[in-house]
């Protein structure tokens, strides 16, 4: 049982690339979202999904685009990397019918945008 | 969802108990308290949560004031590897919403 996967762990981007951050669970969480953690504030929602095919914005949603055609996966893809990008992002999920607070997050991946 | 209010940082000894506060005196009925903890810039880590009792599983014992506006999470012999960023969060739980809101938390630092 992996829990919750993100790869890569690493990333360097000039500014003006695109990519995607992968997200994948294996315990069947219908609840999934991404965060980003920045220096000095407190980990921020960007999106969030409730089960396949269904998507909704968080916090700070602006230049992040995501999906979710399975269960398993929840991609987060960067359009036009810019600077202010520049973050650790977490991916969390959580399993349905339980307390809707407990998120089981993956480890980071560590994007630095130039 | 309330906010919280947490010492910034904290130290502790190897072996004694942790106590640590969170201030949240705006919350209302329908929101629960959580924990999580942030080990060394890893993903944070779910700890315990409650609603009105107290409550304690393998890791820690949450104590809610009764009240409700103050809680403190309590790690009953800390050691080395509880060093770590503390989190209180309170929100409703909500069904599908699992829009918690972060703050900086407790640097709590557990020394030999």
């Amino acid at each position: 049982n992996a829990g919750v996967t993100q790869t890569p762990k690493f990333q360097v981007l000039k500014t003006g690339q695109s990519m995607t951050l992968q997200c994948a669970q294996d315990m069947n969480h219908e609840y999934m979202s991404w965060y980003r953690q920045d220096p000095g504030m407190g980990l921020r929602l960007i999106h969030y999904s409730v089960g396949a095919g269904i998507t909704d914005q968080g916090e700070v949603p602006n230049g992040y685009n995501v999906s979710r055609s399975t269960t398993e996966d929840f991609p987060l893809r960067l359009l036009s990397a810019a600077p202010s990008q520049t973050s650790v992002y977490f991916c969390a999920s959580s399993p349905p019918g339980t307390s809707t607070g407990e998120l089981f997050f993956g480890e980071g991946s560590r994007l630095t945008v130039l | 969802d309330a906010k919280t209010t947490q010492p910034t940082s904290m130290d502790c000894a190897e072996g004694r108990a942790a106590n640590l506060p969170c201030n949240h005196s705006t919350i209302s009925g329908n929101e629960y308290v959580y924990w999580y903890r942030q080990i060394h810039s890893q993903g944070p880590q779910y700890i315990i949560h409650g609603l009105k009792n107290n409550e304690t599983n393998e890791m820690a014992s949450l104590i809610i004031t009764e009240d409700r506006k103050s809680s403190t999470l309590i790690l009953p012999h800390a050691t080395l590897r509880d060093t770590a960023v503390y989190y209180c969060i309170v929100s409703r739980n909500a069904g599908n919403n699992r829009k918690l809101i972060w703050g900086l938390g407790t640097s709590l630092a557990v020394n030999p």
